[in-house]
């Protein structure tokens, strides 16, 4: 799977909207965009994936760049909760046969202050 | 819904003790299974993988082996524990193949060995 690269850290106030950022630049026509986040003492937990077009759920948004060399997760309304390291990750389609590897590298630590 | 137990939450073992950790998947069938470990401060690093009952596929070479007596069971297991297996064990599942593939983890074990 082709390499990603997050900030270390970001801090945000609760209840304002947080834009974790992932760089991608050599991903592939096929590989899809995962986030991924672990909050303390947790597995990891499931946030959003996407291809090309922007993504929304319930949890949060995932803006994808024209070019897909650069996504950006975003938290509508942040709250103490969504303290938590964020992992960006590329999986790759390869016929639906592929096992899941996740490779998931240092992630992103986002600090949430009342 | 789908549910993913792991026991142990917690474990202390003596170096040179044998472990095994089990993980359970319910409401679903034929699920992928994975075994994943983390040490302290660093990413999740795949051990294990199982696309069905006895078929098991190992990423890194250790003392550590992995078995599926059932569909939705798996065992991670060590007949002699070694100081470097301390970590946080996350059994993880998922449905589908390739891009697409979402993972849905397990609480932990966090093993400690003295």
């Amino acid at each position: 799977d082709a390499k990603t690269t997050q900030p270390n850290s970001m801090e945000s106030n609760e209840e304002e909207p947080v834009h974790l950022p992932c760089n991608h630049s050599t991903i592939s026509g096929t590989d899809y965009i995962h986030w991924y986040r672990q909050l303390p003492s947790q597995g990891p937990e499931y946030v959003i994936h996407g291809l090309t077009s922007n993504v929304n759920n319930r949890m949060a948004s995932l803006a994808i760049a024209e070019d897909r060399k650069s996504s950006t997760l975003i938290l509508h309304r942040a709250t103490l909760r969504d303290a938590a390291v964020y992992y960006c990750i590329l999986r790759a389609f390869a016929g639906g046969t592929s096992y899941g590897k996740l490779t998931f590298g240092q992630g992103t630590i986002l600090t949430v202050h009342p | 819904s789908q549910t993913i137990h792991q026991w142990p939450a917690t474990l202390v073992q003596p170096v040179g003790s044998p472990l095994s950790l089990e993980c359970t998947v319910e409401g679903t069938s034929n699920p992928n299974l994975y075994w994943y470990r983390q040490a302290a401060g660093r990413g999740l690093q795949l051990l294990f993988y199982s696309v069905g009952i006895g078929q098991i596929s190992s990423e890194v070479p250790q003392n550590l082996s992995a078995s599926r007596p059932q569909d939705r069971q798996f065992i991670l297991s060590s007949k002699k524990l070694l100081l470097s297996d301390s970590g946080f064990y996350l059994c993880a599942w998922s449905r589908d193949r390739g891009g697409r593939e979402t993972q849905y983890f397990g609480p932990g074990t966090r093993l400690l060995v003295l």
